[in-house]
């Protein structure tokens, strides 16, 4: 079991360029979640898929935010403009699907900078 | 709302010396526990969780958590910490019956030689 792939593993990127951060979740695992991390917020979640659906999309701070799932081992993120403020570590999770029960595993994390 | 606070921001131990770290939640039911830690550079790894039954779960790495419904808390302990356990330690609270989980702000541990 390789565990949850995120690629790139740092990015840095202009202000107003795309930026498209991907996820390969673990085999078998049904849902998946997008997760940011910073330093004054935490960890908060962005957006979660269910059978690559995506199911809340709540978290996702503005348009300028879109996640899609393809398919069952692949989901990007994409940020398009990106801004400084967006600047963060984002991170991917995968858990099997049962209700509420299965522990979340995550990637190693995409560190966006955003100059 | 559920929420989850972990009071200690930073804490430092001596190597060998105990541990336990802080975290208390809010819910009106009772939620799914669980106890992250993060290295620097890497994701979140699992070392435990609580759903339901004995409420003294044990871990990975000789860590344990004991869940106490009437303190709402679920703290971590280790009874001698090695410097490989310097890392940042995150609680969280999963609503059942939804995919939602609430982290804690963290613990950032510094094991002192």
């Amino acid at each position: 079991d390789a565990g949850v792939i995120q690629s790139p593993r740092h990015e840095v990127t202009e202000m107003g360029q795309e930026v498209t951060l991907r996820c390969k979740p673990i085999s078998g695992h049904d849902y998946l979640f997008w997760y940011r991390q910073t330093m004054m917020r935490g960890l908060e979640l962005l957006i979660y898929f269910n059978n690559n659906v995506p199911i809340d999309d709540s978290g996702m701070p503005e348009d300028r935010f879109s996640a899609k799932m393809p398919n069952a081992s692949f989901s990007t993120l994409k940020i398009q403009p990106s801004e400084p403020r967006d600047s963060a570590v984002y991170f991917c999770a995968s858990s099997l699907a049962t209700g509420g029960d299965s522990p979340l595993h995550f990637g190693n994390g995409t560190r966006l900078t955003v100059t | 709302a559920q929420s989850v606070t972990q009071p200690d921001i930073h804490i430092t131990v001596s190597e060998g010396a105990s541990l336990e770290l802080r975290c208390n939640y809010s819910y009106g039911a009772t939620p799914y526990l669980f106890w992250y830690v993060q290295s620097p550079g890497q994701g979140l790894q699992l070392l435990l969780k609580y759903f339901s039954g004995d409420t003294l779960v044990q871990g990975i790495k000789g860590f344990e958590a004991e869940f106490k419904r009437s303190q709402s808390s679920f703290n971590l302990r280790k009874p001698s910490v090695h410097w490989s356990d310097a890392a940042e330690y995150f609680c969280a609270v999963g609503a059942r019956g939804t995919y939602k989980y609430i982290f804690g702000t963290g613990t950032r541990l510094k094991v002192l030689a």
